[in-house]
């Protein structure tokens, strides 16, 4: 079977580090994606990783351990408005998305 | 039009009425996708359409169905609408169908409420 498992809620303070976990099973493996969500809003793409390690992008950067089935997203320098749902990707072996359901992340000043 | 639009952007529709819900995108993208999105759950795909003139059923094909008679339009109805769809509805486009790496845009959803 296909599961994805993200926490449903993690609180941060402004100026700090957080990382979002995102464990996986699929019966096939394309890629994962990390998409950010506003409340109201449609998701929007964050990262992409194919192969094993860490892509940085600015204050974000996403880690892919396909061994393990594991991947984080790692934020740096939190702001206000990073307060979001982060939602985690597969692509599967037909190339569509299996979405896990979220992790809704509280940022405190 | 910049993007991915839909349309309407809310509705409140009686059980058993037919609906359809429009999106258009203007990027040229080959893929199409139409997503739900309930409390609690991640996105399930509905529809899809990896090129104009074909359509493939996602993860929760039923009480649904599509067509893609263009590039641009990508329309989703419900025949007879019930309860247990009422959801925000998302479409989203991508750049290739299949076999390649392919970010996928979203439009703004529709909230879509079935009484």
């Amino acid at each position: 079977g296909q599961n994805i498992d993200q926490p449903t809620e993690m609180t941060a303070t402004e100026g700090a580090i957080v990382q979002i976990n995102c464990t996986y099973q699929t019966s096939g493996f394309n890629g994962l994606f990390w998409y950010q969500q506003h409340a109201g809003e449609a998701p929007t793409f964050l990262s992409y990783n194919v192969l094993d390690g860490l892509e940085e992008k600015g204050r974000f950067s996403s880690f892919l351990s396909r061994s393990k089935g594991y991947s984080y997203l790692l934020l740096k320098e939190l702001q206000m408005k990073d307060s979001a749902s982060y939602l985690c990707a597969i692509m599967d072996s037909n190339y569509q998305l299996i979405w896990g359901a979220g992790t809704k992340l509280i940022i405190k000043p | 039009i910049a993007g991915i639009t839909q349309a309407p952007t809310s509705q409140i529709l009686a059980a058993g009425r037919r609906m359809t819900l429009r999106c258009t995108q203007d990027m040229r993208h080959n893929a199409m996708y139409w997503y739900r999105q309930d409390l609690g759950l991640g996105l399930r795909l509905i529809h899809y359409s990896n090129t104009a003139g074909t359509t493939g059923k996602g993860e929760v094909p039923d009480g649904y169905s599509v067509s893609r008679a263009n590039t641009d339009d990508f329309p989703l109805t419900l025949a007879s609408a019930v309860p247990s769809q009422t959801s925000v509805y998302f479409c989203a486009s991508s750049d290739s169908g299949g076999g390649t790496y392919n970010e996928q845009f979203f439009g703004p959803g529709t909230r879509l409420t079935v009484l």
